[in-house]
């Protein structure tokens, strides 16, 4: 059974203070790897798409990478404003439908 | 322009009204989808269209009512809905993969708000 998981539930950081968003996931073949961001009450944004093992994206603070298993999203010297949740998806051979993480909701504080 | 646009934003229903939420794209995305948040959880799939055609009823109630009018457009027809109803409401769309191994990302709308009283 498919299945995505993401680590931890909550992060607390200063400003400034780098870290890593943790996407654990299982897919019997995976067609893409989604991460977005969310605030709250509002519908999520489209951050980043990964494909295959090795690959890697960035935008801004935000830099995603990819492994068989799992994927990181590093945050280098985060601001208040990259306050959020972040959810992974992915979707396998299966066709329309996204697995959906439960999110890491980030705080930063100034 | 990569923008779904979602009306009402907020929206208030008595058990026995009947009410419609409305999805419009216009980036020429021919999968449209339904999703339904709660607070602090990830979003959940209810339907998905594909060229207009439905593809995807997730075991939705029949108390919600999609229909795809044209390309662009996405209904959900409410109704008899009950308090556990209560949500956020987004609506998505995307490219659609056909003969390749690869998938496409889906643009969500802002959502709208329903409390049923």
């Amino acid at each position: 059974e498919d299945q995505v998981t993401q680590s931890p539930e909550a992060l607390r950081l200063q400003e400034g203070e780098s870290s890593s968003l943790n996407c654990s996931y299982t897919v019997s073949g995976l067609r893409g790897l989604f991460w977005y961001r969310q605030d709250p009450g509002k519908g999520p944004e489209f951050l980043f798409t990964l494909y295959s093992a090795g690959e890697e994206k960035e935008k801004e603070r935000l830099k995603a990478t990819l492994t068989k298993k799992e994927s990181f999203l590093h945050i280098t010297a985060p601001k208040p404003e990259d306050s959020a949740t972040y959810l992974c998806a992915v979707k396998d051979t299966g066709g329309f439908k996204t697995i959906f993480g439960a999110g890491t909701r980030l705080f930063v504080k100034a | 322009d990569t923008e779904v646009t979602q009306t009402p934003k907020h929206l208030v229903m008595g058990m026995t009204n009947k009410k419609s939420l409305k999805c419009e794209q216009h980036m020429g995305h021919r999968a449209m989808y339904w999703y339904k948040q709660k607070a602090k959880k990830p979003p959940e799939l209810m339907f998905v269209y594909s060229y207009e055609k439905l593809s995807i009823n997730e075991s939705v109630p029949s108390r919600f009512s999609p229909e795809c009018p044209n390309s662009s457009l996405l209904n959900l027809h409410l109704h008899a809905l009950q308090p556990e109803d209560s949500a956020l409401y987004l609506c998505a769309s995307s490219q659609v993969v056909s003969g390749t191994s690869l998938s496409y990302e889906q643009y969500f709308g802002p959502g709208t708000r329903l409390t049923v009283t």
